[in-house]
């Protein structure tokens, strides 16, 4: 069972450099999300998907880009890397409950890109 | 504003003792979900346990269980027998739906059980 699988799972950039983060889930979930992780600190949402065909800021959009490509498929884009955006980055996915209640709202992540940005 | 909190930068279990990660939160939403995630050195997020804030009863997950205080607005997690296995770091998450199901998260607590 994949579940969430990102790619690449390391990454080195040189100041300015572009790449996207993909990211792909197996399990039909509507929802799907990216979060940077940062030490000391916990996840932050940086963008999300609740469906496909939507896409929404979160915490830290600054210097991203996503595109929900189909249901399965959620890429992050960084158009110029900063050494600010050295972190990791993981993705998630879930699907919202019938009911609409936060209430079961479970993510389910992958197992992180790590980035460093020079 | 909603928020978590873990006051616990790090914790230290016995082997097969019991171990509480204590976790506060914040929000004036009726409906909301707590939830805990491990993070082992290898650095996946492992989802271990909920709680809907709807639930009467306290959510348990073999040797996981959440000691949820809605009134105290707390959502710790007790983890029973601990193991060497469960050295990790962990974070509990909160999704409300004014949020539209995002998930904010605490900084976590850092656990090491002692052989």
């Amino acid at each position: 069972n994949a579940g969430v699988t990102q790619t690449p799972k390391f990454q080195v950039l040189k100041t300015g450099q572009s790449m996207t983060l993909q990211c792909a889930q197996d399990m039909n979930h509507n929802s799907m999300y990216w979060y940077r992780q940062d030490p000391g600190m916990g996840l932050r949402l940086i963008y999300y998907s609740a469906s496909e065909g939507t896409t929404d800021k979160g915490e830290v959009p600054n210097g991203y880009n996503v595109s929900r490509l189909n249901k399965r498929e959620f890429s992050l884009r960084l158009e110029s890397a900063a050494p600010s955006q050295t972190s990791v980055y993981f993705c998630a996915s879930s699907e919202v409950p019938p009911s609409g209640r936060a209430e079961g709202n479970i993510q389910y992540f992958g197992a992180g890109t790590r980035l460093s940005v020079l | 504003a909603q928020k978590i909190t873990q006051t616990q930068p790090g914790m230290f279990v016995q082997e097969k003792e019991a171990v509480t990660l204590d976790c506060t939160y914040d929000t004036s939403d009726p409906s909301y979900g707590l939830f805990w995630y491990k993070q082992p050195s290898s650095g996946e997020m492992i989802f271990l346990i909920y709680q809907g804030s709807y639930d009467q009863q306290n959510a348990t997950e073999g040797r996981y269980s959440l000691n949820f205080q809605k009134a105290r607005k707390s959502a710790n997690l007790v983890i029973s027998a601990s193991q060497l296995g469960d050295s990790a770091m962990y974070f509990c998450a909160m999704s409300f739906t004014s949020g539209t199901y995002k998930y904010i998260f605490g900084t976590g607590t850092r656990l090491k059980v002692l052989a």
